[in-house]
């Protein structure tokens, strides 16, 4: 099953806007990372976010988590044509140290 | 460094038919993974491999199996393939890049995927 979910599952919009994406998770976890998959291809990792941290920044990307809520989010700010891809959260799987759990996605388009 | 190649990147295959898919990844990594992705399920973990030698199953290896070769190579061998099968595949590695980081804090590196059509 899946541990973390995006919200929403799709978001269209302009270039320039913010882009605003949410995971929510079920257990506790000591970490939680996000990645984005441009159409056909792997994902790459973007960015890590410890339990201890509440607040995480690299370039236009923020990363907020929230442990008491099992929540996390990733604003893209001043979007660009080439940030339109999927994104998705990873959570530490319950059942393994080396494993990980990846939501569903959000699928963000950005129009020039 | 390629880091993780994955080959090959298209294949259709009959039910019933077998075939491996193969990876490789140059980063000295420890840990290999294989995972299958489909619309709307996000990706789903099918074997894992934390070291070489070892291997292990993940949410979904009904229907598959793995081996690691040696430390670079986990291939994804499946047998008699059905076509709830039809997927793309990723494999993806992982190692400690910092001696303070623990297993549940590394980054996984992914490879360029295998679209696998079963009819």
């Amino acid at each position: 099953s899946q541990q973390g979910e995006e919200d929403p599952q799709a978001l269209s919009i302009q270039e320039g806007e913010n882009a605003t994406m949410n995971c929510s998770y079920k257990t506790s976890i000591n970490n939680l990372q996000w990645y984005r998959q441009n159409s056909g291809r792997g994902l790459v990792h973007l960015i890590l976010i410890r339990s201890n941290e509440r607040e995480k920044h690299s370039g236009r990307l923020r990363v907020t988590l929230d442990t008491s809520k099992k929540s996390s989010s990733l604003l893209i700010t001043a979007s660009r044509a080439a940030d339109t891809a999927s994104y998705f959260c990873a959570t530490p799987h319950s059942g393994g140290y080396q494993k990980v759990t990846f939501g569903t996605g959000t699928k963000l388009q950005v129009i020039p | 460094n390629a880091g993780v190649t994955q080959t090959p990147k298209f294949q259709v295959l009959k039910t019933g038919q077998s075939m491996t898919l193969q990876c490789a990844q140059d980063m000295n990594h420890n840990s290999m993974y294989w995972y299958r992705q489909d619309p709307g399920m996000g990706l789903r973990l099918i074997y894992y491999s934390a070291s070489e030698g070892t291997t292990d199953k993940g949410e979904v290896p009904n229907g598959y199996n793995v081996s690691r070769l040696n430390k670079r190579e986990f291939s994804l061998r499946l047998e008699s393939a059905a076509p709830s099968q039809t997927s793309v595949y990723f494999c993806a590695s992982s190692g400690r890049r910092l001696l303070q980081e623990t297993p549940r804090q590394w980054e996984q590196f992914f490879g360029p995927g295998t679209r696998l059509t079963v009819l």
